[in-house]
């Protein structure tokens, strides 16, 4: 119940397009939903990330999509270039619990010149 | 404002020997939390620590493992007598007081041979 599951394992897009990365969860107390973006060799880094108030979110070319009752959340990186280029993990966490994160598998994203 | 700060970057150790990870979070920030990433595989919360209190150790390996956060300096991921499946990359996320934003620092790879 605790799990959230990540897709797609990998994704390949041509600079410019679009890059969608789904994740979907169990646990209906999660109450924060974040995406971090990792380099090779780097640590995540908080890219965005959501509360189930509310249904999207946007900052700059990343947009995060929120479904409550299909118990769903997604990554939208809008003309995506290939400084993108990285993994991509979903989290959630419920602040009651001392808000530790659950991660998703991981999505490594490769956008092409 | 300095980010979150691990030493040392990279940590060789035999089988067998003790391993110390050390965590400085960003300036303000009063909880600390560790996660374990294994090669190709997602990060796994391990454990969630406040200023003298370990909160959540859920995570945590019952054996071998343990971890402190004095009033004073870092936090630090022990690692009793290391078995080759220890190695992996660790990293500790700070976050501030009441909030659930979580930043992560560059970890700690650990190589047992």
């Amino acid at each position: 119940q605790q799990q959230v599951k990540q897709s797609p394992q990998s994704l390949i897009v041509q600079k410019g397009g679009i890059s969608i990365i789904n994740c979907a969860y169990e646990n209906t107390a999660f109450d924060y939903f974040p995406w971090y973006q990792q380099f090779p060799g780097k640590g995540p880094a908080l890219l965005i990330a959501i509360r189930p108030d509310v249904s999207e979110k946007k900052e700059g070319r990343f947009t995060i999509s929120f479904n409550k009752s299909a118990k769903q959340f997604s990554l939208h990186i809008m003309d995506s270039q290939p400084g993108d280029s990285a993994t991509y993990f979903c989290a959630a966490s419920v602040k009651t619990s001392g808000s530790r994160l659950t991660f998703g598998e991981g999505t490594q994203l490769t956008v092409n010149p | 404002n300095a980010g979150v700060m691990q030493n040392p970057r990279h940590l060789v150790r035999r089988r067998g020997q003790e391993a110390r990870l050390r965590c400085s979070p960003m300036k303000g920030h009063s909880h600390v939390y560790w996660y374990r990433q294994l090669p190709e595989e997602g990060l796994k919360f391990m454990v969630y620590l406040q200023k003298e209190n370990i909160i959540d150790e859920s995570g945590m390996p019952k054996e071998r493992f343990s971890a402190e956060f004095p009033k004073e300096g870092p936090s630090i991921l022990r690692i009793q007598q290391v078995v080759r499946g220890d190695s992996a990359a660790y990293f500790c996320a700070s976050s501030p007081y009441t909030r659930d934003e979580q930043y992560f620092g560059p970890g700690t790879r650990l190589t047992v041979t």
